[in-house]
C-alpha cells in the first residue's frame, strides 16, 4: 500500500528527444512528490517536485505531471542532453511519519 | 568540502563481523537518515533521527542499529554482518521548517560488501 512504481527500468533517448519516466502510487496520504537525479558514484539530488495541488510544474526542461484522480505523475525531460544521462527516481512523502517512499529508479540513457 | 561526508567509502567485510559506517555534516540540519540502495529496488530507509533525541525505525530496521552523537553525527551500525546486507548505504540530511516538503541532501555513498 505504501508503494510507489517506477516504470521504464531504462531508457535509451536520442539527443534532442523527449524523455518520459511515469510513476504511479496508491496511498493517497501521500502529498509531495519529489524526483531525483542521481549520478553514478554519487547520491540522489533533488531535480524537481511538485504538491497533488497543481497538474504540472516546470523548471528548465524538467517538467513534472501530475494526474491526481490516477493517482500517477511523470516527469518529461524536453531537448534530452547527454549530460541527462543518470539514474532518475520518484519518491513520494507519506505526511503520515514524514518517510519519503521511492521508486525503483530508472536508468536514462541519452544517446548523441 | 562536502557537506555530508560518509566514512568510509568502500568497506569488505566478513559474515559475523560488527561494522559501523558514519555520517557528518557541516549543512547545520536537524534531519538525518540513513537508507540502503539495491539494483532495482530504489532507496529503502533503514533508521531516521529528527533531532539528537528522536530515533525512529524506517523500513527496513532489522540487524542495523544507529547512533545520534550530535546534531551533526549519524552513525550506522551492523552488529553481525550478513551477506545479503551488501548493498551501497546513504546518508541523507534536511534541514528545519515544514516536514512535508524538505529536501534531502545525500552523501557520497558508502559500498559494503559482506562476504
Amino acid at each position: 500500500q505504501q508503494q510507489v512504481k517506477q516504470s521504464p527500468q531504462s531508457l535509451i533517448v536520442q539527443k534532442g528527444g523527449i524523455s518520459i519516466i511515469n510513476c504511479a502510487y496508491e496511498n493517497t496520504a501521500f502529498d509531495y512528490f519529489p524526483w531525483y537525479q542521481q549520478f553514478p558514484g554519487k547520491g540522489p539530488a533533488l531535480l524537481i517536485a511538485i504538491r497533488p495541488d497543481v497538474s504540472e510544474k516546470k523548471e528548465g526542461r524538467f517538467t513534472i505531471s501530475f494526474n491526481k484522480s490516477a493517482k500517477q505523475f511523470s516527469l518529461h525531460i524536453m531537448d534530452s542532453q547527454p549530460g541527462d544521462s543518470a539514474t532518475y527516481f520518484c519518491a513520494a512523502l507519506y505526511g503520515g511519519n514524514y518517510q519519503l517512499i521511492w521508486g525503483a529508479g530508472t536508468k536514462l540513457i541519452i544517446k548523441p | 568540502d562536502a557537506d555530508v561526508t560518509q566514512t568510509p567509502r568502500n568497506r569488505i567485510t566478513k559474515t559475523g563481523k560488527r561494522i559501523m559506517l558514519e555520517c557528518s555534516q557541516t549543512k547545520g540540519h536537524d534531519r538525518m537518515y540513513w537508507y540502503r540502495q539495491d539494483p532495482g529496488l530504489g532507496l529503502r530507509l533503514i533508521y531516521y533521527s529528527f533531532d539528537v533525541k528522536d530515533i525512529n525505525k524506517g523500513e527496513i530496521s532489522d540487524g542495523y542499529s544507529v547512533s545520534r552523537q550530535a546534531q551533526a553525527k549519524f552513525s550506522l551500525s551492523l552488529e553481525s554482518a550478513i551477506p545479503n546486507q551488501t548493498a551501497l548505504y546513504f546518508c541523507a540530511t534536511s534541514g528545519k521548517g515544514n516536514y512535508s516538503t524538505d529536501t534531502q541532501y545525500f552523501g557520497p555513498g558508502t559500498r559494503l560488501t559482506v562476504l
